[in-house]
């Protein structure tokens, strides 16, 4: 099955500096990689996603790159703000219908 | 993007008891929905799938006769915990689906059973 894998597990960023994620999965079936911020005692919110045709999305402040041949994707937030602080998700499936699988999540704290 | 609403938000209850717990997509209809559970500081594990009209189908480790998942409509999906007891106590989030690719969360279920 897929196996998705993300660093670091804990990152600390001051206000306005950018914050990288980086991600790898297995599975050359995956074609979606939807990114997740996840407050404490929330649910999971979509913040972006990208699908296998598109090497990089960008809105505002957050951009996902993704390498096909190498297997990884990358979440960027730049200007970082303290509401920014949160842990973020990574992950993949292969089409509709199929579940999402994880990585371990990223907190992030930013500093003021 | 769409609105997935879960009820209710937390829940206490004692050993031995059954609780249910409803995941709604309020805009769209879901023609998929996932159950998940999140322990403190981890990530989420999927706990089964669920299609409008279909049985669920479970995860590795699962228990079926405990979590039973019935999605009757397109627009609700609903789990129970049957005879829970304080090792159940976790996270319950419940994800949609449509047509696309997009999954969109619940706000979870904090169950707390004593």
């Amino acid at each position: 099955g897929e196996n998705v894998e993300q660093h670091p597990s804990t990152l600390s960023v001051q206000e306005g500096d950018s914050a990288v994620i980086k991600c790898t999965y297995s599975d050359s079936a995956s074609n979606y990689f939807p990114w997740y911020k996840q407050e404490l005692g929330k649910g999971p919110q979509l913040i972006i996603d990208i699908r296998s045709n598109v090497g990089e999305k960008k809105d505002q402040r957050i951009a996902v790159t993704l390498n096909k041949t190498a297997k990884h994707f990358s979440l960027h937030i730049t200007e970082t703000q303290p509401e920014d602080s949160a842990v973020y998700f990574c992950a993949a499936s292969r089409n509709s219908g199929y579940a999402l699988n994880f990585g371990k999540g990223t907190s992030l704290l930013v500093t003021p | 993007g769409a609105v997935v609403s879960q009820h209710p938000s937390w829940v206490i209850c004692k050993s031995g008891t059954s609780v249910k717990i409803e995941c709604r997509s309020l805009d769209f209809q879901a023609t998929t929905m996932f159950w998940y559970r999140q322990f403190p500081k981890q990530s989420l594990m999927l706990m089964a799938t669920s299609n409008e009209g279909s049985k669920a189908t479970y995860e590795q480790g699962v228990e079926k006769d405990k979590f039973l998942i019935n999605h009757a409509s397109l627009t609700l999906s609903t789990l129970t915990v049957t005879s829970a007891h304080p090792e159940d106590s976790s996270f319950y989030i419940c994800s949609a689906g449509g047509l696309s690719l997009e999954q969109f969360f619940g706000p979870g279920t904090r169950l707390t059973v004593l």
